[in-house]
């Protein structure tokens, strides 16, 4: 299978909701990092983590190397969140970042 | 205030023109990318360097090389451009090749005609 992959690939939800994003790895990656890609184009770094879980504001991220998985979660979802949220994740082997194809958030007023 | 700078941000090119996409930095990285980025296939890499004359292939290099002569410089070139090559390029930086935060330019949006 692909070796990151995101899901759901699309998702919409109201203002003030809380949701969670995924990305599966199909190897033990080194890192991973969130990206959002708002309305302009433009890639905007949420997160980077080698273990653990990390917070800013609204938004919280975990990455568990053994079990292959990182996730997203948005709290209290905001009309300013829709865009494209890409996982990246460096492969431990292979050196390189590797990116999921995207989850498309859309927030609903 | 920590910057990936990209030039131009829109291009129109016949195909068989040659093009030259630049990016730059100001953090002092030494490693660098080149990203395409077509609906549906994300983002895929497509030349890595880790210092000045340092490039590595990434996954679809075919049909562009690069430059790098100076580590705040990192320039992607088409000679002879084709309409498949019609994209969003995006240049990224981060301070080292591993373990490191990949910063975004802006995008350079390709029309090939």
């Amino acid at each position: 299978g692909m070796p990151v992959e995101q899901n759901p690939p699309a998702l919409s939800l109201y203002e003030g909701a809380d949701s969670g994003l995924r990305c599966n790895f199909s190897t033990t990656m080194k890192s991973v990092q969130w990206f959002q890609q708002n309305h302009r184009g433009r890639l905007i770094t949420l997160f980077y983590l080698a273990q653990g879980t990390k917070e800013n504001g609204r938004l919280k991220s975990t990455f568990n190397s053994k079990e292959r998985y990182s996730t997203l979660h948005i709290k209290d979802a905001q009309l300013e969140d829709s865009g494209t949220y890409f996982c990246a994740a460096e492969d431990t082997n292979a050196y390189k970042v590797i990116f999921g194809k995207g989850t498309h958030l859309h927030v609903l007023p | 205030d920590m910057k990936v700078t990209q030039m131009p941000r829109y291009l129109i090119k016949r195909m068989g023109e040659n093009v030259l996409l630049e990016c730059g930095q100001d953090m002092s990285h030494e490693t660098m990318y080149w990203y395409r980025q077509d609906p549906g296939l994300g983002l895929q890499l497509i030349y890595i360097s880790y210092d000045v004359d340092s490039n590595s292939e990434g996954d679809i290099p075919k049909g562009y090389r690069v430059s790098r002569k100076k580590r705040e410089h990192f320039s992607l070139i088409l000679d002879s451009a084709k309409t498949n090559q019609t994209s969003v390029y995006f240049c990224a930086s981060s301070l080292r090749q591993r373990q490191n935060t990949l910063y975004f330019g802006a995008g350079t949006r390709l029309s090939v005609l």
